[in-house]
């Protein structure tokens, strides 16, 4: 079965430090995709990565970047230089298919605060 | 491009009544799931429609369910609503089924009295 697991439950760091966001996860497929989203206090998610189980090159995006190992299912997030507006609840997924279509399994999240 | 939108955004019911929430897709998006999120669960699937057949079914009992339609609109019923039915229903669609990433919308509060 499927499972993503978020260790943290809250993180408060002070802006301009760098803080990592832990997810790892468990699937029997050898084929599956593996996603964050933002939750800022408005309510609305926001995706902002997808990455597939053959793709293990890190990523970066600016003040953002995703570090994926398939030997520990681990796929960790990392904010560089963290701001106030990164405050928000971050959440892990995982995507595999089956026969009738698209598992979509989200970690519990992971609460983070950016102190000013 | 427009998009999730969800309606309505708040709703306050009874015990025992029946709610309906509708979703309107992304456009170009065929496939629409839905998920509830409240504090003590999280964020759980409750079931996804593609082409207007439903894909895939989350663990939750019967009086959850849904439809799509042929213009890639969707909306869940729940019937005989519950005090733990209060939450956050989210929608998310996506180009299609498989592993394309959701976009979601801003989610209909249930709130059960």
């Amino acid at each position: 079965a499927q499972k993503v697991t978020q260790a943290q439950t809250e993180i408060s760091v002070v802006e301009k430090e760098d803080v990592t966001l832990d997810c790892v996860y468990e699937t029997r497929d050898t084929t599956y995709y593996l996603f964050w989203y933002k939750q800022p206090p408005s309510g609305e998610l926001v995706f902002l990565i997808r990455r597939n189980s053959f793709d293990e090159q890190n990523e970066i995006s600016g003040r953002y970047s995703w570090n994926f190992q398939k030997s520990t299912s681990s796929f960790n997030f990392t904010i560089t230089a963290s701001q106030v507006v990164d405050s928000a609840v971050y959440f892990c997924a995982l995507s595999d298919l089956d026969n009738y279509g698209q598992n979509f399994v989200f970690g519990p999240g992971t609460r983070l605060s950016v102190l000013p | 491009k427009a998009g999730v939108t969800q309606t309505p955004r708040y709703l306050i019911k009874t015990r025992g009544q029946q709610v309906t929430l509708s979703c309107s897709p992304i456009s170009g998006h065929r496939s629409v799931s839905w998920y509830q999120q409240t504090p003590g669960q999280g964020l759980q699937f409750l079931f996804e429609y593609f082409s207007e057949t439903q894909r895939n079914k989350g663990n939750f009992p019967g009086r959850f369910s849904g439809r799509q339609f042929s213009n890639s609109r969707s909306e869940m019923n729940v019937s005989t609503l519950e005090l733990g039915d209060s939450a956050l229903y989210l929608c998310a669609s996506s180009l299609g089924t498989g592993y394309y990433e959701q976009y979601f919308g801003p989610g209909t509060r249930l709130t059960v009295t």
